[in-house]
């Protein structure tokens, strides 16, 4: 069975920084783009950042851009998203997902996601 | 403001067929292949058509993507009641270098 497991988020202030973290299971991680995509309260799916299979090509939303920072751990099959600076406007449920780098049967992959509340 | 147009809102009564258009530029869907998702209330979203026109394993034929020119729509026929969710078209921007969402389609069956 295909798992994406996330832990980290919560509350935290302006200001203040939080880890999020994805462990994959049921599918061969390293092979996969990764993505992190937020969905803030009442809005639609907001794209935040992805990393190639290797993790030496990664792109950033521009607004998390010089804040956030997405890695990824192979031999673990682990994804990570350091944010930094975290702003009221980052308050969102955060997922990891593989997005459109299908796997087999054409099917994504999504975690359960996070809750991050940005507030002071 | 979302790179991608959608309209916020469309509707049909049970059995009928409704369009969701998407509307980009040459930067985005007018370069790359266009992907929507449907989202129900508390759930992750969940790929409904990719590549334009290709439905994963599991996607009925009832629905069907088409993509000309830098615009793309989902057309869902035989409209049933399960149906009712939020749907998003979403692509490469290849300007911002992001992936980019459309602002979603609430669809009613009414």
């Amino acid at each position: 069975e295909v798992q994406l497991v996330q832990s980290g988020g919560g509350l935290e202030q302006p200001g203040g920084s939080l880890r999020l973290s994805c462990e994959a299971s049921g599918f061969t991680f390293g092979t996969y783009w990764m993505n992190w995509v937020r969905q803030a309260p009442g809005k639609g799916p907001e794209w935040v950042a992805n990393i190639r299979q290797d993790g030496n090509e990664i792109y950033y939303l521009a607004s998390v851009k010089g804040r956030f920072t997405i890695s990824r751990d192979n031999a673990r099959n682990s994804l990570y998203l350091q944010m930094n600076s975290l702003r009221v406007e980052d308050t969102a449920v955060y997922y990891c997902t593989t997005l459109w780098d299908l796997g087999v049967g054409a099917l994504d992959y999504w975690g359960q996601g996070s809750l991050v509340t940005v507030s002071s | 403001q979302s790179v991608l147009t959608q309209p916020p809102s469309a509707s049909g009564t049970p059995g009928q067929r409704v369009t969701i258009s998407c509307s980009g530029s040459s930067s985005n869907i007018g370069r790359d292949s266009v992907y929507w998702y449907r989202q129900l209330p508390g759930t992750a979203p969940k790929l409904l058509m990719y590549w334009s026109d290709q439905r994963p394993s599991g996607v009925p034929d009832r629905f069907s993507g088409s993509k000309s020119g830098a615009s793309a729509s989902l057309a869902i026929s035989g409209l049933r009641s399960d149906d009712e969710a939020d749907y998003y078209c979403a692509t490469w921007d290849d300007r911002l270098k992001s992936v980019v969402f459309g602002g979603g389609t609430k669809l009613t069956v009414l």
